[in-house]
């Protein structure tokens, strides 16, 4: 009963510096968001992915671009880190219950990004 | 995602109920109100969820007002555990481009 999974949980870059966090889902879910919060923040949508095959833009994905590889994985990238982007990065996966009204995303533990 | 207005903060203490207030004046006749909460250092987790009529399941109930313009989680129970921060979203139904997370309502429980 794994979830949603990031790796890493921790990481250290230098500005400049590029990085991928990754992210797995195995209950197959078609939805996937990237979320980053930021001290006594709530969430803030990066980017999510209604679907496999595609990517939309959400509240702040400047300095970002993600990938939907499969189904299952849904990566986030920083090409070149920036102080501003330290944070923390939550993964989450959802299906939305076009019955039910309900969207339930399971997230991930998170990844602690720290930018010098 | 409209906005929801929630207290910044609220005490309670161990064993007795809790009412988490929120406030969606803005909300439309198909928005759902979702809740969520967040432990200590862990991702969100779903809670309970709405449309009109109160709900219940086996971590809270959601009491909705008939106007829709505001409602009520209700923690029946407090624990320690309990202590978390909690999430009011109004959400559009049937969109999968996520949720818009306030800063919630920090809940403090005194044992």
């Amino acid at each position: 009963n794994a979830g949603v999974t990031q790796t890493p949980k921790f990481q250290v870059l230098k500005t400049g510096q590029s990085m991928t966090l990754q992210c797995a889902q195995d209950m197959n879910h078609n939805s996937m968001y990237w979320y980053r919060q930021d001290p006594g923040m709530g969430l803030r949508l990066i980017y999510y992915s209604a679907s496999e095959g595609t990517t939309d833009k959400g509240e702040v994905p400047n300095g970002y671009n993600v990938s939907r590889l499969n189904k299952r994985e849904f990566s986030l990238r920083l090409e070149s880190a920036a102080p501003s982007q330290t944070s923390v990065y939550f993964c989450a996966s959802s299906e939305v219950g076009f019955l039910t009204g309900a969207n339930v995303l399971t997230f991930g533990a998170g990844s602690r990004l720290t930018v010098l | 995602d409209a906005k929801t207005t929630q207290p910044n903060s609220m005490e309670s203490n161990e064993e007795e109920p809790v009412h988490l207030p929120c406030n969606h004046s803005t909300i439309s006749g198909t928005d759902y109100i979702h809740w969520y909460r967040q432990l200590p250092s862990q991702g969100p987790e779903y809670v309970i969820h709405g449309l009109t009529s109160n709900v219940n399941n086996r971590m809270a109930s959601l009491a909705i007002a008939e106007d829709r313009k505001s409602s009520t989680l209700i923690l029946h129970r407090a624990t320690l555990r309990d202590a978390a921060v909690y999430y009011c979203i109004q959400y559009s139904g049937g969109g999968a481009d996520g949720l818009t997370f306030g800063k919630g309502t920090h809940l403090i429980i005194q044992p």
